[in-house]
């Protein structure tokens, strides 16, 4: 069955870096685009982006670009997204899904991103 | 694109039928997709295209609409129901509603 495994929650200070990981089973990784989508309490879900696991290229929602850096790791079938100069604004939850054009049909558990100083 | 959801807490029995409204702040044709996400947890696809049922989602669901104005029904709420729900279009880029909160009554 497909599931999408999301790394452990981050503890973080402002202006530092953090990667998470999304690790991919139970399909062809490469056939379908991974996004990440942001969740703050009380506030909309935000697509951030998403990359072609085969390709390796990337779209971003102009919003993240400069704070979220997508890659991935065929030979793991892992995704990670790296987010930088963080801020307490950044924290939340951040969701990995896979991409049925344009819409997530399975999602990674999400990671809780906390950045505090 | 602006997507709003109405009402943002709903309250209903068990066995209601149950309307969610979602608005696009322009037309996005049929690319209109809804979420279901109990507390907690990640989100959960329900319908794609605006009406399509996803595999596994119980017919009690359904979706309708097209252009700006859509709906999902649930046709007999049952207590597994309690849930957030979000629409997203996908005509332009990627947007998200604020969502709707639905309890039971």
């Amino acid at each position: 069955q497909v599931q999408l495994q999301q790394s452990g929650a981050e503890l973080t200070k402002p202006g530092s870096s953090v990667k998470i990981s999304c690790k991919a089973s139970g399909y062809t990784f490469t056939s379908y685009d991974i996004s990440w989508i942001k969740q703050r309490p009380g506030q909309a879900l935000e697509w951030i982006g998403a990359i072609n696991p085969g390709s390796g290229g990337t779209g971003y929602n102009e919003k993240f670009k400069g704070k979220a850096t997508l890659t991935v790791d065929k030979s793991s079938s892992t995704a990670f997204m790296q987010l930088s100069s963080l801020t307490p604004e950044d924290t939340a939850v951040y969701y990995c899904a896979r991409v049925l054009p344009y819409y997530f049909d399975y999602w990674g558990q999400g990671v809780m991103v906390t950045v505090s100083s | 694109i602006q997507m709003t959801q109405s009402p943002s807490l709903l309250s209903a029995s068990v066995g209601d039928r149950v309307t969610l409204s979602c608005k696009a702040g322009q037309n996005i044709n049929n690319y209109l997709a809804w979420y279901q996400q109990k507390l907690g947890e990640a989100p959960k696809l329900l319908i794609y295209n605006a009406n399509s049922l996803q595999t596994g989602i119980p017919s009690r669901f359904s979706g309708s609409g097209s252009g700006t104005d859509f709906t999902l029904t649930i046709s007999s709420l049952q207590p597994e129901d309690v849930a957030t729900y979000f629409c997203q279009q996908y005509n332009s880029w990627l947007t998200f509603g604020s969502g709707t909160k639905l309890e039971i009554k």
